[in-house]
């Protein structure tokens, strides 16, 4: 089975700065997607990257980055300039390649972005 | 194009009446699933369906049921509410298999019960 361990409840960081949530995964499968959610207060749960195993380059979206380090099982979430409207809860989230494999989601982090 | 929709987006039960959440995608995705989201649990997959016509059960079944009658939509049922169900309801879709594999979340039903 699948797990996904995101260690820091919650961060805290000033608008414009960068901020890294950190995500580790275990599992015994090669080959897997891995994801991360943003979920404001209005409660609608956002996709904001990908990251194929196969891949080695990082993905990156915009001001979002991923630092995915497959042999440590590593997939931590760098946030660049920082804005006020990134204070959400962030879920890190895995699942394995294959017909009827389930989306296994970490317990989330709370960020908070200071003015 | 709306996404994922669910409807209603809140309610109040007392103990023992029972409803039904229904989900909605317009994004002819084959995969949909249902999660229930409580406080430091973070996502719980409920049930899950591969297809029209399927379902299949998640981590947290008991107490629900779920029918998939048309690709795009995807029911909850509850038959008799319990207080251990007030939490928040999330539907998804997927397209599923060739390399698609992210989930699109509907808006939430935030449900109590009493």
């Amino acid at each position: 089975a699948q797990t996904v361990t995101q260690s820091q409840p919650e961060m805290s960081v000033q608008e414009a700065e960068t901020v890294t949530l950190s995500c580790t995964y275990d599992t015994s499968e090669n080959n897997y997607y891995l994801f991360w959610y943003k979920q404001p207060p209005s409660r609608q749960m956002i996709l904001v990257i990908r990251q194929e195993a196969y891949k080695q380059q990082n993905a990156t979206e915009n001001r979002f980055s991923v630092n995915f380090q497959k042999a440590a099982k590593s997939f931590s979430l760098k946030i660049s300039d920082s804005q006020l409207g990134d204070t959400a809860m962030y879920f890190c989230a895995f699942i394995r390649t294959g017909a009827n494999s389930k989306l296994t989601f970490g317990k989330g982090i709370t960020l908070s972005v200071r003015p | 194009n709306a996404g994922v929709t669910q409807t209603p987006k809140f309610r109040v039960l007392k103990t023992g009446q029972s409803m039904t959440l229904l989900c909605a995608q317009d994004m002819n995705h084959e995969y949909m699933y249902w999660y229930r989201q409580d406080p430091g649990m973070g996502l719980r997959l409920i049930h899950y369906s591969v297809g029209e016509g399927t379902t299949a059960k998640g981590e947290v079944p008991d107490g629900y049921n779920v029918s998939r009658l048309k690709k795009q939509n995807f029911l909850l049922g509850l038959e008799s509410a319990a207080p251990s169900q007030t939490s928040v309801y999330f539907c998804a879709s997927s397209p599923g298999t060739g390399g698609r594999r992210e989930q699109y979340f509907g808006p939430g039903t935030r449900l109590t019960v009493t």
